[in-house]
């Protein structure tokens, strides 16, 4: 069974910097899917950035950017010049590809704090 | 807004009560979870339908009853629930055959007393 796990239950970043979150997955397969969820507080969880596995170039979606190390199962997410609105607990999630797997498998979650 | 509504959004019940918890996805998809998310805890998966079928039951309790009468759909019926079956319950859709991407509703915060 895959298991993905977030080393870091908190982090904290000034504003308009740069913080990281880490993620590591453990799995045997060679094509999935990788997420970055976000959760803002009382508010409904949403995408941030998406990794097939068969990709070698690192997803970015705005200010989002991942660094995807395949060979050692690695995910972090970067958040570049963060800002207030970053304030949420972020969730990695693995996806198997295998056939009649729907499921994703979430980490426990990081909660980022920006500070002004 | 993600175009998945989830309704009561809090819920207080005994635990000799009956109660529902209602999805709705208005997003054309095919897939309906649900999860349960308590504090510092992973979201666990509790159930799968896929096309109105249930293709996962993650060893949930009796207590938990899901019902997808349709695609848009989906229920999670309680009675005789526990107090650490107090969490926010989440309901999230997706196209299986395409991106995967799981869309979320804003959650039940339930709380048994």
């Amino acid at each position: 069974a895959q298991t993905v796990t977030q080393s870091q239950p908190e982090m904290s970043v000034q504003e308009a910097e740069t913080v990281t979150l880490s993620c590591t997955y453990d799995t045997s397969e060679s094509d999935y899917y990788l997420f970055w969820y976000k959760q803002p507080p009382s508010r409904q969880m949403i995408l941030v950035i998406r990794q097939e596995a068969y990709k070698q170039q690192n997803a970015t979606e705005n200010r989002f950017s991942v660094n995807f190390q395949k060979a050692a199962k690695s995910f972090s997410l970067k958040i570049s010049d963060s800002q207030l609105g970053d304030a949420a607990m972020y969730f990695c999630a693995y996806r198997s590809l295998q056939g009649g797997s729907e499921k994703l498998v979430f980490g426990k979650g990081t909660k980022l704090t920006v500070n002004p | 807004e993600t175009g998945v509504t989830q309704t009561p959004r809090h819920l207080v019940m005994g635990m000799t009560n009956k109660k529902s918890l209602k999805c709705e996805q208005h997003l054309g998809h095919n897939a309906m979870y649900w999860y349960k998310q308590s504090a510092k805890k992973p979201l666990e998966l509790m159930f799968v339908y896929n096309f109105k079928e249930q293709t996962e039951n993650n060893s949930v309790p009796s207590r938990f009853s899901p019902e997808c009468p349709n695609s848009s759909h989906l229920f999670l019926h309680l009675h005789t629930l526990q107090p650490e079956d107090s969490a926010l319950y989440l309901c999230a859709s997706s196209q299986e055959d395409g991106d995967y991407e799981q869309y979320f509703g804003p959650g039940t915060r339930l709380t048994v007393t």
